[in-house]
């Protein structure tokens, strides 16, 4: 089993809506959670990271929110837009090591 | 742009066979990170490297060796080829080896053994 789990799979929105992607994950001892925004076939661009102590950061229109008590990360879209068609990707470090969830494709429909 | 410039884009080889991806990272940046992206097991981080010397070991494969150069640039040496390493090697770099440091990655270089 993957000690990130994301949620949902696939998603597909209307241009402005929001929406509200999932991350949980069993990694210890944690160390730090980031999301990332990967476009087909590019290298993945770092959209927030958090530390134990940290339970939301924003970015844009892009927010994050922690919870390390139940081991539960989200990440927020606000007024979607075309190009936030992607694959959105959570990553929980621990130690030195990394472990990557599976992601979240999102396809924004006009 | 990144910043973070890898070579070849595209690489394709034959089965037993040893290759060499190279990275140079953001001017000024200190830390490489190399990861593998493939369909059957998505991103996977293997080895970063810090000022010459390497700092952390993910799922690295015995096969598979890294190292940084005095310049900075890093080359992955992935030898004894076999169809599962077909996949996209990414090359990252930050400023320094702090856990929350954030990550600059490359375009990737698109592996295909045959």
């Amino acid at each position: 089993k993957n000690q990130v789990e994301q949620s949902p799979q696939s998603l597909i929105i209307l241009e402005g809506k929001n929406c509200t992607l999932q991350c949980n994950y069993t990694v210890s001892p944690f160390s730090n959670l980031r999301w990332y925004k990967q476009d087909t076939g590019r290298g993945p661009v770092s959209l927030t990271i958090m530390t134990f102590s940290e339970n939301t950061k924003s970015n844009g229109r892009y927010t994050a929110t922690l919870d390390a008590d139940t081991k539960q990360s989200s990440l927020h879209i606000t007024a979607s837009q075309l190009s936030d068609s992607a694959s959105y990707i959570c990553v929980v470090s621990a130690g030195g090591d990394m472990r990557f969830g599976a992601g979240t494709r999102l396809t924004v429909k006009p | 742009d990144s910043g973070v410039t890898q070579t070849p884009k595209h690489l394709i080889t034959a089965t037993g066979q040893r290759v060499t991806l190279r990275c140079s990272p953001r001017s000024g940046d200190l830390s490489v990170y190399w990861y593998q992206q493939s369909l059957d097991q998505g991103l996977q981080f293997l080895i970063q490297y810090y000022n010459g010397e390497e700092r952390a070991k993910g799922n690295i494969l015995e096969r598979f060796s890294a190292q940084q150069f005095p310049d900075l640039h890093s080359e992955l040496n992935l030898s004894s080829l076999e169809l599962g390493d077909s996949a996209l090697y990414f090359c990252a770099s930050s400023p320094r080896a702090g856990r929350v440091e954030t990550q600059y990655f490359g375009p990737g270089t698109r592996l295909l053994v045959l």
